[in-house]
């Protein structure tokens, strides 16, 4: 499968636990976004990543979340003491260099109870 | 001004009718413009997309209208089947000044009756 791969699928976390989110870009692709997607609602950018680089954070909260994208390995949305506000499907896309074309991930669906 | 406004909010039509999603900008720095379909408990899918230097554009059953000067696009849905019961988003960005995160609207979500 060459698409854009997220794990877990779904993800239960309690008030004030740590939830960290996989993505791996398509093959061929080095540039990630993630989205969010509150229940009824449209998605939400959140940041966007190359290769060891934050390049646009301005989607994201300015407290308990943060991102990565390191040499090797997946990129990680990492949520820490986690509220229920934060129960949303959280999305991640890849694209080329330069392109405007954005595929996306299957989503993780993280409840927090 | 980074805001995209989606209508309908919901939209009902019969297998084989042109259901049309219209979606509205602000930004005019915004060169990029596409549709994504996603089905319930899925990732959106990128349909079709199309770039202000045309005016139309057409893949399949699905058509892009664009109008450059209202900052206007939409999305038509020729001979529509029930399988196209999805969500419809439409989005921009500004791919050619290297922003190339995308602003999405608020979705739309069409049922086709058979």
């Amino acid at each position: 499968n060459a698409g854009v791969m997220q794990n877990p699928r779904h993800l239960v976390r309690r008030r004030g636990q740590e939830a960290r989110l996989r993505c791996s870009p398509m093959k061929g692709h080095s540039h990630v976004y993630w989205y969010r997607q509150l229940p009824e609602e449209g998605l939400k950018f959140m940041v966007y990543l190359q290769k060891e680089n934050i390049i646009d954070e301005s989607g994201m909260p300015k407290e308990r979340f943060s991102a990565e994208f390191p040499k090797e390995g997946p990129s990680i949305l990492r949520i820490q003491q986690v509220v229920r506000g934060d129960s949303a499907a959280y999305f991640c896309a890849s694209s080329t260099l330069g392109q405007g074309e954005q595929y996306f991930g299957p989503g993780t669906r993280l409840t927090v109870t | 001004q980074q805001q995209v406004k989606q209508s309908p909010q919901s939209l009902i039509v019969q297998k084989g009718g042109i259901p049309i999603i219209n979606c509205a900008y602000e930004n005019t720095a915004f060169d990029y413009f596409p549709w994504y379909q996603q089905f319930p408990g899925k990732g959106p899918a990128l349909l079709i997309a199309i770039r202000p230097d045309v005016s139309e554009k057409k893949e399949g059953r699905f058509t892009i209208s664009f109008n450059k000067s209202a900052k206007q696009f939409s999305l038509h849905i020729m001979d529509s089947q029930p399988g196209d019961s999805a969500t419809y988003f439409c989005a921009a960005s500004r791919v050619g000044q290297g922003a190339q995160k995308l602003v999405f609207g608020q979705g739309t979500r069409l049922t086709i009756n058979p």
